[in-house]
């Protein structure tokens, strides 16, 4: 059984560039969710889906911020007009839904931001 | 709202060292999980244990065993016997069900020292 994947690991991006990074949940996990990360700070959560609908989206989630699971497997998270603000390591993480399951992190996607 | 405080920085302890990490949390919730993740150098979040509120029973797995104390809101991770490998920053987390998001705390550092 794979875990959850992310991609790019690292991307370096000039200021007002847009990005965007792919997450594939563990095969049959119907929960997704994507978190932020900074130095030295625990992770903080964006947004999660259900299947294809996004249940909640956190306030750190700014109108640059989007993500999508269009068909409830991969998601992607996309960054416009990034600032230096948004460099981060961006999480994912997939559960199977049900009260008593796990959150299943990936190895996170490293944006930095020049 | 709901909190996690892990007030231990940073921990260096020598190998063989006996270590225990510290987490506080805050929820109005009766019903809630606390969870235990391992973040080595890599960046992945691996999950170590998961507790529901209404199971005070401490555990052990091998060298690592949880003391859950509802009376004082605490779920502190002890490390027996500690090892280098064991180096990585820990967090702990709350959440309201098994896989609604999870709430982190801003981790402990632990170094081990041969």
């Amino acid at each position: 059984d794979t875990g959850v994947s992310q991609d790019p690991r690292h991307k370096i991006t000039k200021r007002g560039q847009n990005v965007t990074f792919r997450c594939d949940p563990i095969s049959e996990h119907n929960r997704l969710y994507w978190y932020r990360q900074t130095l030295g700070q625990g992770p903080e959560f964006l947004t999660y889906f259900q299947n294809e609908a996004q249940l909640e989206k956190s306030r750190l989630l700014s109108d640059r911020f989007s993500a999508e699971r269009p068909k409830g497997s991969f998601s992607t998270l996309e960054i416009q007009r990034t600032e230096q603000g948004d460099s981060a390591m961006y999480l994912c993480a997939s559960s199977f839904l049900d009260s008593g399951n796990t959150i299943y992190f990936g190895e996170g996607s490293w944006l930095t931001v020049v | 709202a709901q909190k996690v405080t892990q007030a231990q920085t940073e921990i260096s302890v020598v190998e063989k060292e006996d270590v225990t990490l510290d987490c506080v949390y805050e929820t109005r919730d009766t019903t809630y999980y606390l969870f235990w993740y391992k973040q080595p150098p890599s960046g992945e979040l691996v999950f170590l244990i998961r507790r529901n509120s209404f199971d005070e029973q401490n555990e052990i797995s091998g060298r690592y065993s949880w003391n859950f104390q509802k009376s004082t809101s605490s779920f502190n991770f002890t490390i027996t016997a500690s090892q280098v490998v064991d180096s990585a920053v820990y967090f702990c987390a709350l959440s309201r069900s098994g896989n609604t998001p999870l709430v982190f705390g801003k981790g402990t550092r632990l170094s081990v020292i041969a």
